[in-house]
C-alpha cells in the first residue's frame, strides 16, 4: 500500500532563504507524486507534478522538486522564500485508482 | 487550467438542520469527484467517491446516510450534510476528475460550522 510521510509539522525560515520542505513515500509500483498549497482559508492549489517524466519537476512561484527513487523521496525546494509562501503545503501519492494518498502536511513559516 | 467552484464558501447552521454544499466543474465535465474533510491541522481525509450517475463509494468509517453525495451530472455533485452537529464542523473539499488526463482539480473549500 502506498503511503506518504513529510517530516516536519512546521518549517520556519527567513525570507530570502532557502526552503526545504521533505516528503518520503512508499509505494508498489512507479508512482505519480504531487505537491499541493493550501492558504489560509483557501482551497488546494497544484504546485508541481511527477508523472515518471523527468525527475527534477518545476512547479509555480519558483518551486521544484526531485524525484529520487533510491531515497523514495520528493522533497520540495525553493531557492529563496517569500513572505507569500506562508502556508501549508502537502505532499500526494496517486494510486492506481486515481485516488489521492495525503501527507499530514507541513506549515511554512517566513519570518521576515 | 480548469476550474472547480464550491458554494457556499462559508456557511453557519444550528444544530439538526441539513446543510447542502456544490460542487461544480465549471470548463470542463467530470466523471469522477471526490470529497474530503479537513481536520484543524490534519491532512485532508477523503471521505467518498461518486461517479456521475451512479451510487457513491464512501470510505471506511464514512456515514453514508449523514453525508449524501449526489452527482446528477458531469458538472455538479453535491454533499448533503444531513442532522448537522457541532463535530460536524469543518472544512470539506471537492475534487473533480475530467474525462481525458485523469488530474485532479480542486476547489475552494467550504467551511461549515455548527452551532
Amino acid at each position: 500500500a502506498q503511503s506518504v510521510t513529510q517530516l516536519d509539522s512546521h518549517v520556519s525560515v527567513s525570507e530570502g532563504t532557502p526552503v526545504l520542505l521533505r516528503c518520503n513515500y512508499s509505494s508498489s509500483y512507479s508512482p505519480s507524486l504531487f505537491w499541493y498549497v493550501q492558504h489560509p482559508n483557501k482551497g488546494l492549489q497544484l504546485l508541481l507534478k511527477y508523472t515518471s517524466a523527468a525527475t527534477l519537476v518545476k512547479g509555480i512561484n519558483g518551486f521544484e522538486a526531485e524525484f529520487k527513487k533510491s531515497e523514495t523521496s520528493f522533497h520540495l525546494t525553493k531557492p529563496s522564500a517569500h513572505m507569500s509562501d506562508a502556508a501549508e503545503y502537502f505532499c500526494v501519492v496517486r494510486d492506481s485508482n486515481y485516488q489521492l494518498i495525503w501527507g499530514a502536511g507541513t506549515k511554512l513559516i517566513i519570518k521576515p | 487550467g480548469a476550474v472547480v467552484s464550491q458554494h457556499p464558501s462559508w456557511v453557519i447552521c444550528k444544530s439538526g438542520t441539513s446543510v447542502k454544499i456544490e460542487c461544480r466543474s465549471l470548463d470542463f465535465q467530470a466523471t469522477t469527484m471526490f470529497w474530503y474533510r479537513q481536520f484543524p491541522k490534519q491532512s485532508l481525509m477523503l471521505m467518498a467517491t461518486s461517479n456521475e450517475g451512479s451510487k457513491a463509494t464512501y470510505e471506511q468509517g464514512v456515514e453514508k446516510d449523514k453525508f449524501l453525495i449526489n452527482h446528477a451530472s458531469l458538472t455538479l455533485s453535491t454533499l448533503t450534510v444531513t442532522s448537522a452537529h457541532p463535530e460536524d464542523s469543518s472544512f470539506y473539499i471537492c475534487s473533480a476528475r475530467g474525462t481525458g488526463s485523469g488530474e485532479l482539480f480542486f476547489g475552494e473549500g467550504s467551511r461549515l460550522t455548527v452551532l
